[in-house]
């Protein structure tokens, strides 16, 4: 069964650091990418950052660029968001999201892979405040 | 970044209605545009992918439409457990981005 489990949120002081984690099972290590998706409860979806399961490739947004980094911890198929600098603005609950990448070639003569986020795991709960 | 916007943000319709909900992207995203829908107090759950392509298991009174900027996601019978709150995301680029949600309340 393909399943994403987060774990690490909690209180942070700002300035503060958090490292969140996502354990991966039941995934091929082909065509998938894990991204960090957060949510200010009753607000909307707001992607954070993404990396091929591989642990290669990592992408973030402009609002946590320079101060959040993603990585792979091989030996326990674990994916980690190092959360530096923490702001008020980054209270949010943080869900770890597989993206599936699936090949299509169309009747035009264009090739290339369509990208959809069908795995999430439950989310985790981060509050930075003093 | 390619702006979505998504519209109604909320409506009211009852069980059995057809309900339409529309997105427009600032850029056109050559259908990579997908579905989620999110119930409170748990994680979205993809519906539609690639524009018009149904999630396995999902029913299929749900359907996706559209191409360029402009895409639809249509609900032909609503059901009781269809009452949440909808989110449209593109996938042509990054950052990816995702409208700002609808909400479907029971009328």
């Amino acid at each position: 069964e393909v399943q994403l489990v987060e774990s690490g949120g909690g209180l942070v002081q700002p300035g503060g650091s958090l490292r969140l984690s996502c354990a991966v099972s039941g995934f091929s290590l082909n065509n998938y990418w894990i991204n960090w998706v957060r949510q200010v409860p009753g607000k909307g979806l707001v992607w954070v950052s993404r990396i091929k399961t591989d642990g290669s490739d990592p992408s973030y947004a402009d609002s946590v660029k320079g101060r959040f980094s993603v990585s792979r911890d091989n030996a326990e198929n674990t994916l980690h968001l190092q959360m530096n600098s923490l702001r008020a603005e980054d209270t949010a609950v943080y869900y770890c999201v597989g993206e599936e990448a699936r090949f299509y070639y169309d009747t035009s003569g264009f090739s290339g892979y369509y990208y959809y986020m069908d795995v999430w795991g439950k989310g985790t709960s981060v509050t930075v405040s003093s | 970044d390619v702006q979505m916007t998504q519209s109604p943000s909320s409506l009211s319709a009852s069980v059995g209605d057809r309900v339409t909900i529309t997105c427009r992207a600032s850029q056109s995203i050559s259908s990579h545009l997908n579905w989620y829908q999110q119930k409170p107090g748990t994680a979205p759950k993809l519906l539609i992918y690639s524009a018009f392509s149904l999630q396995s298991e999902v029913p299929s009174r749900f359907s996706g439409s559209g191409s360029g900027t402009d895409y639809t996601l249509t609900i032909s019978s609503l059901q009781p457990e269809d009452f949440a709150t909808y989110y449209c995301q593109q996938s042509y680029t990054l950052p990816r981005t995702f409208g700002q949600g609808t909400k479907v309340e029971i009328k």
